[in-house]
């Protein structure tokens, strides 16, 4: 079965870091490129970043609010792709959804992300 | 960066009605145009890549068209399943950008 779990979300201060994960399984983790997407309270979908497959040149690309801030990597060992997320700012509330596909045709449920003093 | 503009941004319809959702890119994406549904508390679907393909098991009341910056959703007689916000999003150069949505709701 195809699927993909996020997890490490969580309730965060801002300036505060945290690590999202997430598990892939049932199609071939290595050939995929893989994105975060999120998706404010009340907000539309919104691209965070991507990382694609080793054989494409693991190219990174990221969002400008996120750029500087998070680091996307994967580890295909593990079929897990990750999200660092260091300096978080209140505006980066959202449930953060892994996708992968050139078009995202395999998404995760999402973890939520909210950032509060 | 691309930025996608949806129109509308909300329509109320009722089942069995046609509809027609445009999405107009700032700039040319040849054909990297993909088109999603999102309900609340599920995971968005993709519906069409590459402007008019159909993903699997998505109904064929769904199509897609367009080329260059302008696209077009269109869903041929309503179901009640389909009630629920649409995006497109250009996968053409990065940052990948979404359109704003359209929130299809019953009339």
């Amino acid at each position: 079965e195809v699927q993909m779990v996020e997890s490490g979300g969580g309730l965060i201060k801002p300036g505060g870091s945290l690590r999202l994960s997430c598990a892939a399984s049932g199609f071939i983790f290595s050939n995929a490129w893989m994105n975060w997407v999120r998706q404010a309270p009340g907000r539309g979908l919104e691209w965070v970043a991507r990382i694609k497959s080793k054989p494409d040149g693991e190219t990174i690309d990221y969002a400008a609010p996120v750029k500087g801030r998070f680091i996307i990597s994967r580890d295909d060992s593990k079929h897990t792709v990750y999200l660092q997320m260091n300096s978080l700012k209140i505006e980066d509330t959202a449930l953060y959804y892994c996708a992968t596909g050139r078009a995202f045709d395999i998404w995760g449920q999402g973890t939520m992300v909210t950032v509060s003093s | 960066d691309i930025q996608m503009t949806q129109s509308p941004s909300s329509l109320s319809a009722s089942v069995g009605d046609r509809i027609t959702i445009t999405c107009r890119a700032s700039q040319t994406i040849p054909t990297y145009l993909n088109w999603y549904h999102h309900k609340p508390g599920q995971a968005p679907k993709l519906l069409i890549f590459a402007v008019s393909n159909l993903e699997s098991g998505v109904p064929s009341r769904f199509s897609g068209s367009g080329s260059g910056t302008d696209f077009t959703l269109t869903i041929s007689g309503l179901q009640p399943e389909d009630f629920a916000t649409y995006y497109c999003q250009q996968s053409y150069s990065a940052p990948l950008t979404f359109g704003g949505g359209t929130r299809v709701d019953i009339k």
